[in-house]
């Protein structure tokens, strides 16, 4: 059973763009929604994560823009370069309960 | 530097023959996470620890098992791999409920 929805599957943008990844949850109990990057062959790293008492929270170049009413969160990569071309997973914790997005894959064009 | 270290990083075993991956690591978390990795897909949630307390995910197959000795370290045994097993296999730490994981860099598991 997915809890969480990701979307869109892969982007594609050219150096300096904004790509934006989505994610949608179900489980109202959730509160903390982190984002990982993951590169080929190495495990997802924590690249930053909010809760539902902010709706936006930036570091450096990553922002996530939260929507409580809505249930749905969203990574921002400003001024994108190719190095951050990687598997971004979204992922909601709550009620001793982890789910992870199916992943996105963002590829920066230089 | 390395918080969460998983050996090996590359291993690989013949259909049906017992394999074991460890990790272990220095943030003296007390939950420790296996993760289950196939190519283009998320990590899949197999078992965890919360201090000595196990708790499996209810489809994970009774072919995977898990130790852990001390807070440190942590065992993922697979009793008799099959083809399908192949996969990253991924070890994740937090600390209590705190949902903040760190993972380490994952053993790929071919099985021939």
């Amino acid at each position: 059973q997915q809890q969480v929805k990701q979307s869109p599957q892969s982007l594609i943008v050219q150096k300096g763009g904004i790509p934006i990844i989505n994610c949608a949850y179900e489980n109202t109990a959730f509160d903390y929604f982190p984002w990982y990057q993951q590169f080929p062959g190495k495990g997802p790293a924590l690249l930053i994560a909010i809760r539902p008492d902010v709706s936006e929270k930036k570091e450096g170049r990553f922002t996530i823009s939260f929507n409580k009413s809505a249930k749905q969160f969203s990574l921002h990569i400003m001024d994108s370069q190719p190095g951050d071309s990687a598997t971004y997973f979204c992922k909601a914790g709550g009620n001793n309960r982890l789910a992870f997005g199916k992943g996105n894959q963002v590829v920066v064009i230089p | 530097d390395a918080m969460v270290i998983q050996n090996p990083r590359y291993q690989v075993t013949q259909f049906g023959k017992p394999v074991t991956l460890s990790c272990s690591q220095t943030l003296n978390h007390n939950v420790m996470y296996w993760y289950q990795q196939k190519s283009s897909q998320a990590p899949k949630l197999l078992f965890h620890y919360y201090d000595k307390d196990f708790n499996n995910e209810a489809d994970t197959p009774d072919n995977f098992q898990s130790r852990r000795p001390n807070t440190s370290f942590c065992f993922l045994d697979i009793r008799s791999p099959g083809l399908g097993d192949a996969a990253m296999y991924l070890c994740a730490t937090s600390r209590d409920n705190t949902y903040e994981q760190y993972f380490g860099p994952g053993t790929r598991l071919t099985v021939t």
